[in-house]
Parts: structure tokens; C-alpha cells; sequence
């Protein structure tokens, strides 16, 4: 059971534009998001994070925004960049027990100069 | 800040064959975890230590997996014997036990050929 979803498998962009990623989940103890960029042939690096008590978090050129009455995260690249190109995991956790993480499936973002 | 260390880098093995691999955490993070990352999918978690200690392994196949964390630092997770469906990479995270949210840092996983 996928209880974190990343629907859209790739993404292409022009250098320069914005890069729109989604994620959904169904959990509703999930109460901090996590956003992971993945170069090939290393591991997952945290790129940026949102509490489930806030709507938006800004981190230069990173913005995550969460809609909690849809179960739905989004991450904007504003402006996109050649070495932005990677897989980006979108993650969830909720704040009890464990506190472990559930992956999406990721995104495989390309862009184009 | 060195970061989390994995090794071997890749491996090969035979169905039935028996496999080790091994994660230094960052130093003085006292949480650790055990992620399998199969081709196309995102990372599941297979086991979390809080020191020494086994926080979550319901996700771990008993049968064939298992892991120790001794002295609360380095940690092993051993497959015996493998399946061809454990051909993935394994993922060594850790973090800071009293960091108030959850960011996990990732070390650059062992990847597992079972042919």
C-alpha cells in the first residue's frame, strides 16, 4: 500500500523556468513533509521540509507548498538549473511512535539548457 | 562533517548465497536506519536502531535478513540466503536523536546484483 504517491515518473523544463513536482499521500498522521534529491550513484540528499502547520517554506529557489484538505504537496524550482537534474523523493512522516519515513516513488526531473 | 559511510559500493552474488554490508552513522547521531530501494521505487525502511536498540523492524524479513548495531555506532545488515527479488540498493541513514524533525542523512547505498 503506496501511502505516498508521486504520479508523474519524469519531468522536463527549460533552463530558467519553473519545475512544478506533486506529491499525494492518504495518511492522515503524517505531519511533516520532506522533499530529497537523489544524484545517480549517490544517496538521498534533504533539499527542504514542511510542517504540517504551515502551508508554504521557502529556501532560495525552493518553495514547498502544502494543501492539507487534499493530501497534497508540491515543490517549485524557481528558476530551474542544468544541475538541478536528478530524482527528487518526496517523503512523509508522522510525529509519533517511530517517526520513520515513507517514500514516494520519485520524480526524475531533466533540465534542458 | 564526514558524512554516512557504506560499504561495499556493489556487489554480486548467486541465488542462496549469503551477503554483509556494512554503515558507518555520522558521528554522535545515535538513530540509525536500513532502507531497500528497488529500481523505480522510493526507499522502504527495513529497520531503525535508537543506539543499540531495534525502535522498528516490522518491515524486515526475518527469515532472511538481519541486522545488529553492537557498540551503538557501526551497524551490519546481512541477507542469508539471497532472492533474486532482494536485488536492489541498500540505504544506510542517520540522524541526530534529539533533532525535532525528521531529516534523515543518506549515505550513497550498496547496490545488490542476485542473479
Amino acid at each position: 500500500d503506496q501511502q505516498v504517491k508521486q504520479n508523474s515518473p519524469s519531468l522536463s523544463v527549460q533552463e530558467g523556468r519553473i519545475s512544478i513536482l506533486n506529491c499525494d499521500y492518504t495518511n492522515s498522521m503524517f505531519d511533516y513533509f520532506l522533499w530529497y534529491k537523489k544524484y545517480p550513484a549517490e544517496g538521498p540528499t534533504f533539499l527542504i521540509s514542511i510542517s504540517s502547520i504551515k502551508d508554504k517554506n521557502e529556501d532560495g529557489r525552493f518553495t514547498v507548498f502544502l494543501n492539507k484538505s487534499a493530501k497534497h504537496l508540491s515543490l517549485h524550482i524557481v528558476p530551474s538549473q542544468p544541475g538541478d537534474s536528478a530524482v527528487y523523493f518526496c517523503a512523509a512522516s508522522p510525529q509519533t511512535g517511530a517517526n520513520n519515513l515513507f517514500f514516494g516513488t520519485g520524480t526524475r526531473l531533466t533540465v534542458i539548457p | 562533517e564526514a558524512g554516512v559511510a557504506q560499504s561495499p559500493r556493489y556487489k554480486i552474488i548467486e541465488k542462496r548465497q549469503s551477503v554483509a554490508f556494512w554503515c558507518n552513522p555520522i558521528s554522535g547521531h545515535a538513530t540509525l536506519y536500513w532502507y531497500q530501494q528497488i529500481l523505480g521505487q522510493g526507499p522502504k525502511l527495513l529497520i531503525q536502531f535508537q543506539n543499540n536498540g531495534v525502535v522498528d523492524d516490522s518491515q524486515l524479513p526475518k527469515d532472511r535478513f538481519s541486522a545488529e548495531r553492537l557498540k551503538g555506532v557501526d551497524s551490519t545488515l546481512k541477507i542469508q540466503p539471497a532472492k533474486l527479488e532482494d536485488s536492489a540498493v541498500y540505504l544506510c541513514a542517520s540522524r541526530v536523536r534529539n533533532q525535532p524533525y525528521n531529516e534523515q542523512f543518506f549515505g550513497p547505498g550498496t547496490r545488490l546484483t542476485v542473479l
